[in-house]
């Protein structure tokens, strides 16, 4: 199993659509956990970071889920500018980041 | 602050030729991560700095791979000798602490 997973997609959906993201890890240990989002040709940009008791930054909600070892993205209302590529970030020992291979979402009007 | 530097942005070479990419991390950062992306892989860490100091160099795919920081405002990545096989994205990213990293706009290398 990969260290850190994710389905990389497209997904395709409307504007106005919710659309969600999970992302696996294998290390039980990992204590850090981060979603980034890269445009196409750029570099990727800290999106938001994921608490235990999860978190919501405008239309973005991020969550935890320790038992089953995954975290999700969730987005809500869709807009074009969404479409990015999704990559997860996990951290595992002191301070060593994992990224995902990302999960492309693609909004179309 | 200009964010992270790295030069060149594009890089074509010859195999077989000494490739030095290098970057500038943002002022007052202590960490600092070199990575390659390519479709097959996706983004990979090669190697990352503490306080200038090399912790992890574990990602480094072979001895033709070398890294240094020598001062807190610069790192090179070189390669020698250069491969098409390492014909990537490579970036450069730094962070203060474990907090968000900030990635530099990378180098596109194309070994021919």
């Amino acid at each position: 199993r990969k260290e850190v997973e994710q389905d990389p997609g497209p997904f395709n959906v409307p504007e106005g659509a919710t659309v969600a993201f999970n992302c696996t890890y294998s290390n039980s240990a990992s204590q850090s956990f981060f979603w980034y989002r890269q445009d196409c040709r750029k570099e990727p940009k800290l999106l938001m970071s994921v608490y235990s008791s999860g978190n919501e930054d405008g239309r973005f909600t991020a969550q935890l889920n320790r038992a089953s070892q995954y975290i999700s993205l969730l987005i809500r209302d869709s807009k074009l500018s969404d479409s990015a590529t999704y990559l997860c970030v996990v951290y595992r020992g002191s301070y060593i980041p994992t990224f995902g291979r990302g999960t492309s979402l693609i909004v179309h009007p | 602050d200009a964010g992270v530097i790295q030069s060149p942005r594009h890089e074509v070479t010859e195999m077989g030729q000494e490739v030095t990419l290098r970057c500038k991390p943002i002022s007052g950062h202590d960490y600092l991560f070199w990575y390659r992306q390519t479709m097959m892989r996706g983004l990979e860490l090669l190697i990352y700095f503490n306080n200038n100091v090399p912790i992890d160099d574990s990602g480094m795919p072979e001895d033709r791979f070398s890294a240094k920081m020598p001062n807190a405002s610069f790192s090179t990545l070189k390669i020698q000798p250069s491969e098409p096989r390492d014909s990537a994205v490579y970036f450069c990213a730094s962070s203060f602490s474990v907090n968000e990293q900030f990635f530099g706009p990378g180098t596109r290398l194309t070994v021919l």
